[in-house]
């Protein structure tokens, strides 16, 4: 069965720094995708990032990138130049076949 | 634009009452989903649909139902048989590339409160 776990409940990051976000998977499938969400406080969950299993290159999208270290099974959110609005909780997902599972997620909190 | 609507955004049910949440896409997505979150904890899947007229159960499908008669809509009802039905539902919907590794995109939720 898949799993993923987001060891960190809680961050802190000072404005314009750089913030990195845990996340661990389970699989023993070889073909599966790795997602990153954001979820304000408004609720809507919006989509940050994706790496797929087979890609050999981090995906990065402006300022977010991840680094994905396949034996680790680990597929970190790195956040550059953290802003205000960042503050939000952040989920990492896995998708294989169609399913999709969710961490528990982290509360990010920037401050000024 | 194109996108997710979900309506409507908080709704209050008495216990006993079936009450059915909706979700909208123009997206021209294939597949669509239902999750439910609770507070401080990540998405469970109810259901989800990849085609016109079938579902499949997701993992917390007990006292809810779904229809997909039309590939834009994807009704969502909690019955009266949930027994803890107060949570934020998302609806979430993505293309069917084959590979099973497609986003999900989703709408704005809805949150359910029962009195």
């Amino acid at each position: 069965a898949q799993k993923i776990t987001q060891t960190q409940p809680g961050m802190f990051v000072q404005e314009k720094e750089a913030v990195t976000l845990d996340c661990t998977y389970d699989t023993s499938d070889p073909s599966y995708g790795l997602f990153w969400y954001k979820q304000p406080s408004s609720g809507e969950m919006i989509f940050l990032i994706y790496q797929g299993s087979y890609d050999q290159q981090n995906a990065t999208e402006g300022r977010y990138s991840l680094n994905f270290q396949k034996a680790r099974k680990s597929a970190n959110l790195v956040i550059s130049a953290s802003q205000l609005g960042d503050s939000a909780m952040y989920f990492c997902a896995m998708s294989h076949q169609d399913d999709m599972r969710f961490g528990a997620g982290t509360r990010l909190t920037v401050k000024p | 634009d194109g996108g997710i609507t979900q309506s409507p955004k908080y709704l209050f049910r008495k216990e006993g009452q079936n009450v059915t949440l909706s979700c909208e896409q123009n997206l021209n997505h294939d597949a669509m989903y239902w999750y439910r979150q609770d507070p401080g904890q990540g998405l469970r899947l109810i259901y989800y649909s990849q085609i016109v007229n079938d579902f499949q159960k997701g993992d917390i499908a007990e006292g809810y139902s779904v229809s997909r008669e039309k590939k834009e809509s994807f009704p969502l009802t909690v019955t009266s048989a949930q027994k803890n039905p107060t949570a934020f539902y998302l609806c979430a919907s993505s293309i069917l590339t084959g590979y099973g590794t497609d986003t999900q995109y989703f709408g704005p939720g809805t949150r359910l409160t029962v009195l």
